[in-house]
């Protein structure tokens, strides 16, 4: 059974910096073609991809954020990291970490945590 | 801005046939991936692949390809299946990672 958690603060001020943790079950992030990414859904908006780390330690950051964020992974604790600096009340949103499966040209997460309300308020 | 682009919303009466679009250059290149949200609810995976169900999907729930656009079809929609969709591929460099701005479907 695989599953992923999310934690972290609900409420962060201006200015800090966000660090949420990925906890999961069911699969080895040293397992190739396995990932874990970071999406993030702004309440009544649209999905967002953040950031994303491979079995192999590779890592992709979405551009129009790549300056603020880093992603890192413990295998032997199961868990990845997001790390974003400089948060501002528009990075209020539900963040959701999600297994990655690459196969050939299809490419998709097929699992999600149940997702994390970051509110970011002074 | 989204390289995935999809019609903000689409209806349908209840037990006819819908499709869902999505369109974006890297779809030449990569499937796309399908994800069923609902309200309050973490996206579930609906299709993937060339069209490939995860266990649990209903088989109403089908995939397709053509050139710069993907589809989902629901062929005799539920109510259930009242929920917003979207579509996730590579970008077109195929480095990252780009979802579709979000479909919203109604039964009627």
């Amino acid at each position: 059974q695989i599953t992923l958690k999310e934690s972290g603060p609900t409420l962060v001020k201006p200015t800090q910096t966000l660090t949420l943790t990925c906890t999961f079950s069911g699969f080895s992030l040293s397992t190739s073609g396995v990932g874990v990414g970071w999406i993030r859904q702004p309440p009544g908006k649209a999905l967002e991809w953040l950031a994303l780390i491979y079995w192999d330690d590779d890592k992709r950051y979405s551009p129009s954020l790549k300056s603020r964020l880093t992603i890192t992974k413990d295998t032997s604790k199961n868990q990845v990291v997001l790390t974003m600096t400089n948060m501002d009340p528009v990075d209020t949103a539900t963040y959701y970490c999600a297994r990655l499966v690459v196969v050939a040209a299809t490419y998709y997460f097929d699992y999600w945590g149940q997702g994390t309300l970051v509110t970011v308020s002074s | 801005s989204s390289e995935l682009t999809q019609d903000p919303a689409v209806s349908v009466a209840l037990g006819q046939t819908v499709r869902i679009t999505c369109q974006g250059d890297s779809l030449r290149s990569y499937y796309a991936s399908w994800y069923q949200q609902k309200p309050g609810q973490a996206p579930v995976l609906v299709i993937y692949g060339k069209n490939n169900r995860p266990s649990g999907i209903p088989d109403r729930f089908s995939g397709s390809s053509s050139g710069n656009t993907a589809s989902l079809t629901i062929t005799g929609a539920q109510a259930e299946d009242e929920a917003d969709y979207y579509c996730n591929s590579r970008d077109s460099s195929g480095n990252l990672v780009v979802f579709g701005g979000g479909t919203k479907l109604t039964v009627l």
